[in-house]
């Protein structure tokens, strides 16, 4: 049973819009959770990161909000850019020995 | 910096067949770990390593073999190639603990067996 889920599996927004991208998890125990944007015929590459202490982290145009009562994670882009179309996974761990994945969100920006 | 290289970048085997999927990396990173990611499923942990010497099964073992004798090194053995192992297989590394949790990906393996 997948432990971490991302329920849509496609989003479309128009260039200069704000992209919302949700990701649910199971596990109480995970405490780390990242994200990662992946372009076709590559590998993921990170993009951002959260510890559960904290409720949000900003990276210019990306932030990454928490949400653990409800066991709920976002990752906003604003605006958004035809350059982050792309397929975005998020990830969760809770010792750093391993990650656990979502199933992805194919992300296509609009211009 | 090559970061993490894996080879070869497609392959096609016979069911039956055997095979290595080669992953190195040059960041001295102790954790390594291989995905396999389908379409709908996202990536999903097959086998991981928390240092050299030491490997331990993630959700999807089943098939595949794995060794590390070095740091550097992690290698992924399909004994006896299945269709359902078709799948882009994607091996990554970290320097683990708080503060190194960015892991880095390669840039995969397409494998087909027919």
């Amino acid at each position: 049973d997948q432990q971490v889920k991302q329920n849509s599996p496609s989003l479309s927004v128009q260039e200069g819009r704000i992209s919302i991208l949700n990701c649910d998890y199971t596990n109480s125990m995970f405490d780390y959770f990242l994200w990662y944007k992946k372009y076709p015929a590559e590998g993921p590459t990170f993009l951002i990161s959260i510890s559960s202490i904290k409720d949000k982290n900003e990276d210019g145009r990306f932030t990454v909000f928490l949400n653990k009562s409800a066991k709920h994670l976002s990752l906003h882009i604003v605006p958004s850019q035809p350059g982050d179309s792309a397929v975005y996974f998020c990830a969760a761990t809770y010792n750093f020995n391993k990650f656990y994945f979502g199933s992805g969100t194919k992300l296509n920006v609009k211009p | 910096n090559a970061g993490v290289t894996q080879t070869p970048k497609f392959q096609v085997l016979k069911t039956g067949q055997s095979m290595t999927l080669q992953c190195a990396q040059d960041m001295n990173h102790e954790y390594m770990s291989w995905y396999r990611q389908d379409p709908g499923m996202g990536l999903r942990l097959i086998h991981y390593s928390v240092g050299a010497g030491i490997t331990d099964q993630g959700e999807v073992p089943n098939g595949y073999n794995v060794s590390r004798s070095t740091t550097e090194d992690f290698p992924l053995r399909l004994l006896s190639a299945a269709p359902s192992q078709t799948s882009v297989y994607f091996c990554a590394s970290w320097g683990g603990g708080a503060g190194n949790t960015e892991a880095f990906f390669g840039q995969g393996t397409r494998l087909t067996v027919v």
